[in-house]
């Protein structure tokens, strides 16, 4: 079967790194997303990786190693605001989305 | 405002009525899909759409279903609704190409009692 894994729950401290990891088992690869969604809101998209590598974007940067089936998110500079729940999902063979459960990251002061 | 409208965005329903959560959006995107969501679990596909006219099932069809007569709406209806279908439906869509990036309408809390 296909699979999504990523931690349930998070903490950090404001202004600090965290580190969201996402390992999946999917039939087939077409890229990995991350989305963010804040408590009674519609996910956001935040990220896409097609190729191994590091893709930056501001304070965000997001990892993939396809021959790991590893990927992670990277929050720099931790603002309050980044609390919310961070959904790692992954295009299979078929073009269709498979999703994490998401990780909820809790900012504290 | 460029977007996904989902009407109602909160319904409490009696077991076995029939309901129907609207979808409607005015990027002209050709693929749109409805997803449940449930607490502890990864966003659930019903049901999709890749154009106008067409519709495919999900990962979980039973109970939905969905139509496509045009670009813009693409409603999701449960025709005898039941308890397990209490969920947080959203309603989505993209653009395709390299991305495919899902752009979400703000969710329509279902309850059935």
């Amino acid at each position: 079967g296909q699979n999504i894994d990523q931690p349930t729950e998070m903490t950090a401290t404001e202004g600090a790194i965290v580190q969201i990891n996402c390992t999946y088992q999917t039939s087939g690869f077409n890229g990995l997303f991350w989305y963010q969604q804040h408590a009674g809101e519609a996910p956001t998209f935040l990220s896409y990786n097609v190729l191994d590598g590091l893709e930056e974007k501001g304070r965000f940067s997001s990892f993939l190693s396809r021959s790991k089936g590893y990927s992670y998110l990277l929050l720099k500079e931790l603002q309050m605001k980044d609390s919310a729940s961070y959904l790692c999902a992954v295009r299979d063979s078929n073009y269709q989305l498979i999703w994490g459960a998401g990780t909820k990251l809790i900012i504290k002061p | 405002i460029a977007g996904i409208t989902q009407a109602p965005t909160s319904q409490i329903l009696a077991a076995g009525r029939r309901m129907t959560l609207r979808c409607t959006q005015d990027m002209r995107h050709n693929a749109m899909y409805w997803y449940r969501q449930d607490l502890g679990l990864g966003l659930r596909l019903i049901h999709y759409s890749n154009t106008a006219g067409t519709t495919g099932k999900g990962e979980v069809p039973d109970g939905y279903s969905v139509s496509r007569a045009n670009t813009d709406d693409f409603p999701l209806t449960l025709a005898s609704a039941v308890p397990s279908q209490t969920s947080v439906y959203f309603c989505a869509s993209s653009a395709g190409g390299s991305t495919g990036e899902l752009f979400f309408g703000e969710g329509s809390r279902l309850t059935v009692l």
